[in-house]
């Protein structure tokens, strides 16, 4: 099973500022056939089902703020929060459409400063 | 929009079965492959099972495998899970998920692009 490792586990990160949640894979997420990496973001505030954000590392869902990005390839990956909102205030997972089982990493709680 | 609903949950002792139940609207649920998601309380998120979108193909986690049951009724639009030898570790609040990108003859390429709000399943004596 390919393994998702996120860091940090948790971020406190003051409004307007940016938050960036890294996401590692323990084998690459990249398929040369179409020179896609095959990783979705989501978000899941408290007491709410997730919500996907980002799909293709860096497709965002429509919808979704353009204050949210995701970018990396191969293991490495990346969502960015360009400014943050008091909405922002949420679990963040990466997860991993490579393979299955489909992976999950363990969540970054993003909190305000 | 889409919908998806689930039901079904409830509190089940070890060793029971237990069936869930996702309603679906808003858009052409036999078109799609659909997922099982799990959450144990506090924790993260668990893949536990997909299905093609005519039924024909069916995949689990390691840790269902034997004893979970994936299935759809394209004419309900209706997803289910039946759930057997329930164990302490699988309660958790499941949730119904669309998958979104693609699949092909042996799998499926899939983010989740909607979700329930999902069901709560507690396995306690």
């Amino acid at each position: 099973d390919i393994v998702m490792t996120q860091s940090p586990d948790s971020l406190a990160v003051s409004l307007g500022e940016r938050a960036t949640i890294n996401c590692k894979s323990s084998q690459s997420l990249l398929y040369s056939s179409n020179n896609k990496n095959y990783l979705a973001w989501y978000q899941q505030r408290p007491g709410q089902p997730p919500k996907l954000l980002i799909y293709w590392a860096s497709t965002r869902e429509s919808g979704v703020p353009d204050r949210f990005s995701g970018s990396g390839s191969g293991t490495d990956f990346t969502l960015t929060i360009s400014s943050l909102q008091a909405e922002d205030v949420a679990v963040y997972y990466c997860q991993q459409y490579y393979n299955s089982p489909h992976t999950f990493g363990q969540g970054t709680k993003l909190e305000i400063k | 929009q889409v919908q998806l609903v689930e039901s079904g949950g409830g509190v089940v002792q070890p060793g029971r079965s237990l069936r869930l139940s996702c309603a679906a609207s808003g858009f052409t649920f036999s078109a799609y492959p659909m997922h099982w998601v799990r959450q144990a309380p506090g924790k993260g998120l668990e893949w536990v099972a997909f299905i093609y979108h005519d039924g024909t193909n069916k995949y689990y986690a390691d840790s269902v495998k034997g004893r979970f049951t994936i299935s759809r009724d394209n004419s309900k639009k209706t997803l289910y899970l039946q759930m057997n030898s329930l164990r302490p570790e699988d309660t958790a609040v499941y949730y119904c998920a669309r998958g979104g990108g693609y699949c092909s003859s042996i799998s499926c390429s899939n983010w989740f692009d909607s979700w329930g709000q999902g069901t709560l399943v507690t396995v306690s004596a």
